[in-house]
């Protein structure tokens, strides 16, 4: 596509769901990172992949976030047993390569946790 | 750890008032920095960037200059408009990896006519 493209634009749900959030990069994109806004604040970092690989997934708060990009393209970030504090829009991005380019995000997905 | 320290909003200015929105920094290494950009109802954009010491980023009439001795990297215009109402974001990568980045919480402008 001609850009990153997420899905849902907006989730609700309810505390202790699991939550599947989608990133479609561009075409051709080898990395692509996943990174978490709050209200007021700057993005956070969560996860970079490298194709298929996920090379650094510092930034995941704990054991239930995980991400996969199976395929090396499309990427899902999956959160269990969710928390009121996950309440954010979370941002895709992706890059032709690892370093020294431009990083391109996606409009993000918001999700409220009630 | 490594941090982006940016002025709090928001800023409102009339049109073609000259902006500065400060940034500092903190990092160990020697990072690229970074302006990003959140326009109204869109995703966030790469306004301009610099990769070393004196380095000075520029784009659409904005500049920030690289100042290793203030660890700062200011943006600047000199008139503003309208269309620049966003949410402005310093950042930067320490390391070779650029799109893993560390950003500031973010400068909201608000330009009148």
């Amino acid at each position: 596509g001609a850009g990153v493209s997420q899905t849902p634009s907006n989730k609700v749900t309810e505390k202790g769901k699991y939550v599947e959030l989608r990133c479609d990069p561009i075409s051709g994109h080898t990395a692509l990172y996943w990174y978490r806004q709050s209200l007021g604040q700057g993005p956070e970092f969560l996860i970079y992949f490298q194709g298929t690989g996920a090379a650094d997934d510092s930034g995941l708060p704990n054991d239930r976030f995980f991400a996969v990009r199976p395929e090396g393209s499309v990427s899902t970030l999956k959160i269990q047993r969710t928390e009121r504090g996950d309440s954010a829009v979370y941002l895709c991005a992706s890059s032709p390569d690892r370093g020294g380019n431009t990083i391109y995000f996606g409009e993000g997905s918001w999700l409220t946790v009630v | 750890g490594d941090s982006v320290t940016q002025m709090e909003g928001p800023v409102t200015l009339s049109e073609e008032a000259f902006l500065t929105i400060n940034c500092t920094y903190t990092a160990t290494g020697y990072p690229s920095l970074f302006w990003y950009v959140q326009y109204p109802g869109e995703g966030l954009q790469l306004l301009l960037k610099a990769t070393k010491a004196d380095d000075k980023g520029s784009n659409k009439g904005f500049e920030a200059t690289y100042r290793k001795e203030t660890t700062s990297f200011h943006l600047e215009k000199g008139s503003v408009q309208v269309s620049d109402s966003a949410v402005y974001f310093c950042a930067l990568s320490d390391g070779p990896n650029t799109g893993k980045l560390i950003f500031g919480q973010g400068t909201t402008l608000q330009v009148k006519p």
